[in-house]
């Protein structure tokens, strides 16, 4: 079955440190890759996506994820986190573009909570 | 440029009372999605609109759930008659049928609690 899996409920960092956010997924084929953000009250917001090509990809916000096919990981880092940057990340999956088409399977998500 | 909007924002109904939930997608985008996180659980694919038609309800949980996108624009999903386990938070998203656009866009969800 498709899935992916975030280990941590919650990632604690301290301001001005770099983060890194989990992220391992099981699919058959060749994966589109995302990574979206909601913070408090507000809907997801799309940070990166990992099509084809590079394996490092960059977004949003600062934010940078690495795919990894040996290991099947997409993790999300930043090299120096910001107060601003806790919030809820969810870690997606798709199953394929076809025809403008592209169903997500997430991860139950993980809190990122960055200390002053 | 509007984004995904979604009514209500939060909903609180007795188990066995009906709910419809609101989603208008961005103009032009042809592609509606409607995801589910329970409990704190991963986000779940409930189903997707091309326009007007179904193109996948695979993930509908049973048929107390109903979704409907008449005229290709708003889509309602409704809950008839609400359970307990249907607490949790309902997103929309939409996204152009446009090739290479890959990014699904949010709404901020409707919060529905059945009691």
């Amino acid at each position: 079955a498709q899935s992916v899996a975030q280990p941590e409920d919650q990632v604690n960092v301290a301001e001005g440190n770099p983060l890194t956010v989990k992220c391992t997924y099981s699919v058959s084929g060749n994966p589109y890759l995302f990574w979206y953000v909601q913070y408090p009250n507000r809907g997801l917001q799309f940070l990166l996506k990992y099509i084809t090509g590079d394996n490092l990809v960059k977004g949003s916000y600062g934010f940078e994820a690495e795919f990894n096919k040996s290991q099947t990981s997409f993790h999300l880092k930043k090299p120096s986190a910001l107060v601003s940057d806790s919030a809820l990340y969810f870690c997606a999956v798709s199953l394929g573009f076809s025809g403008g088409y592209n169903k997500l399977i997430f991860g139950a998500g993980t809190r990122l909570a960055v200390h002053p | 440029e509007a984004g995904v909007t979604q009514f209500p924002s939060h909903s609180v109904i007795e188990k066995g009372q009906t709910v419809t939930l609101r989603c208008d997608p961005i103009s032009g985008h042809d592609n509606l999605y409607w995801y589910r996180r329970v409990m704190g659980k991963e986000i779940k694919f409930l189903l997707h609109f091309v326009k007007e038609s179904k193109q996948d309800e695979s993930g509908m949980p049973n048929n107390r759930f109903l979704a409907e996108r008449t005229g290709g624009t708003y889509s309602t999903l409704k809950v008839q008659p609400a359970e307990l386990e249907d607490s949790g938070v309902y997103f929309c998203a939409s996204s152009s049928l446009l090739a290479g656009n890959y990014e699904q866009y949010f709404g901020p969800g409707t919060r529905l609690t059945v009691t």
